[in-house]
């Protein structure tokens, strides 16, 4: 099974602090991964992608790959109220563009 | 901008119904697919599709089959209803290719709340 691993959370931090959030994957051949935000009652909506080793900014978001280790992190900077969310991380692999999503880690940004 | 849109946002049907969740995407997409959501469980893949009249079974079809007759619009079919399908069910759909991961994003649908009494 090519299993991705999140820390379930959940996750509380103070507004205006960094937001760490944390994937594991098992499958050496993912190629790709995708980090999704999901408002409760909401449908998933794509964050950032990333598929190099290294770091990936996108605004207050940054998308870190580690393929040695095979982690993937998503930052958020100056964490806001709005941020706080269900956070999925998702990877591509094989041929058939199936994604395999993780659980989920639940954010809390306290105001 | 991308819309995938659901026929129903909630749904109530009676054990042993027969049940039509459909999906609607308006961007020429080729691949869609059919996820259910449950608390602790996450996203899992029922079905999946390359193209019309193709599907692919995912991680949990049992239960379920679906339908692809136009590109835009991939049914799921729940052919006698059981509570233990009592989900939220998510349509998501992309656009294959090479060169360009914009193109492997996924877009999901707002959801079908069903409920199987």
């Amino acid at each position: 099974q090519k299993e991705v691993e999140q820390n379930s959370g959940p996750l509380s931090v103070p507004e205006g602090a960094i937001a760490s959030l944390n994937c594991t994957y098992s499958d050496r051949g993912s190629q790709s991964f995708f980090w999704y935000r999901q408002y409760s009652g909401k449908s998933p909506e794509l964050i950032m992608f990333i598929y190099s080793n290294g770091d990936k900014e996108d605004g207050r978001f940054t998308a870190q790959l580690n393929k040695a280790s095979q982690y993937v992190s998503l930052l958020i900077r100056d964490s806001q109220p709005s941020d706080s969310a269900t956070y999925l991380c998702a990877h591509l692999g094989g041929s058939n563009y199936k994604l395999t999503f993780g659980k989920g880690t639940l954010l809390t940004v306290n105001p | 901008d991308v819309k995938v849109t659901q026929s129903s946002r909630y749904l109530v049907k009676r054990t042993g119904e027969k049940v039509f969740l459909e999906c609607v995407q308006d961007m020429d997409h080729e691949n869609m697919f059919w996820y259910r959501q449950d608390p602790g469980l996450g996203l899992r893949l029922i079905y999946f599709s390359y193209d019309v009249k193709m599907k692919e079974k995912g991680d949990i079809p049992e239960g379920y089959s679906v339908s692809r007759e136009k590109k835009e619009r991939f049914s799921l079919i729940l052919e006698s209803a059981s509570t233990n399908q009592t989900s939220m069910y998510l349509c998501a759909s992309s656009l294959p290719g090479t060169g360009g991961l914009e193109k492997e994003t996924q877009y999901f649908g707002p959801g079908t709340r069903l409920l199987v009494l």
